[in-house]
């Protein structure tokens, strides 16, 4: 079975602090995809990234990096220097090599603050 | 502009009054998906569709309907809705998952707020 666990339910910091959201999957595909989406209050969900079971490179873009690891099955991703514009929930989600749905964690709410 | 579009996009509605959310997709894409989102549950998939008149049951299937007559469209029918099934939908829709060379991201509809009192 595939499972995208995301422990933090709620995490708090202050403008311009750094903060990583983990996730932490399970899948027996030696192929697969890896996913984050942003959800804003206003509730769409806003692609962010998707990384490539097959590609480990990390990726930077702009305040925002991932880093997949495959030894651990974990694709976290950081914001460096949070503005309250990242208020938002985020989603980890995995889809498989034969894979008919996302599978989405349960999200981590993200609250910057001032 | 490539987009998923939903419609209502808010509705609110009594139990057992028939309703249909249409979704429509201009990117060409085989496969279409409805997802419901429930706090603390995360988003789970209702019903898929790989093709035109190839549809299938996600994991939480019981108490809708899909249809795929056309590939652009993927609308989720509630025959008899009930107050469980206030959410927020989201369609969304791709090239093929999984080993599909073209696949590259599911590309979601702005959401559907249902409520059913």
């Amino acid at each position: 079975a595939q499972k995208v666990t995301q422990a933090q339910t709620e995490i708090s910091v202050v403008e311009k602090e750094d903060v990583t959201l983990d996730c932490v999957y399970e899948t027996r595909d030696t192929t697969y995809y890896l996913f984050w989406y942003k959800q804003p209050p206003s509730g769409e969900l806003v692609f962010l990234i998707r990384r490539n079971s097959f590609d480990e490179q990390n990726e930077i873009s702009g305040r925002y990096s991932w880093n997949f690891q495959k030894s651990t099955s974990s694709f976290n991703f950081t914001i460096t220097a949070s503005q309250v514009v990242d208020s938002a929930v985020y989603f980890c989600a995995l889809i498989g090599q034969a894979g008919t749905a996302l599978i989405f964690g349960k999200g981590t709410t993200l609250s910057v603050s001032s | 502009e490539a987009q998923v579009t939903q419609n209502p996009r808010y509705l609110i509605t009594v139990t057992g009054k028939k309703l249909t959310v249409t979704c429509s997709q201009n990117m060409n894409h085989e496969y279409m998906s409805w997802y419901r989102q429930d706090p603390g549950l995360g988003l789970r998939q209702i019903y898929y569709s790989m093709n035109v008149e190839v549809t299938d049951k996600g994991d939480v299937p019981e108490g809708y309907k899909v249809s795929r007559k056309e590939k652009r469209n993927f609308p989720l029918i509630l025959e008899s809705p009930s107050p469980n099934q206030t959410s927020l939908y989201f369609c969304a829709s791709s090239h093929i998952p999984g080993t599909s060379r073209r696949y590259n991201e599911q590309f979601f509809g702005p959401g559907t707020r249902l409520t059913v009192l």
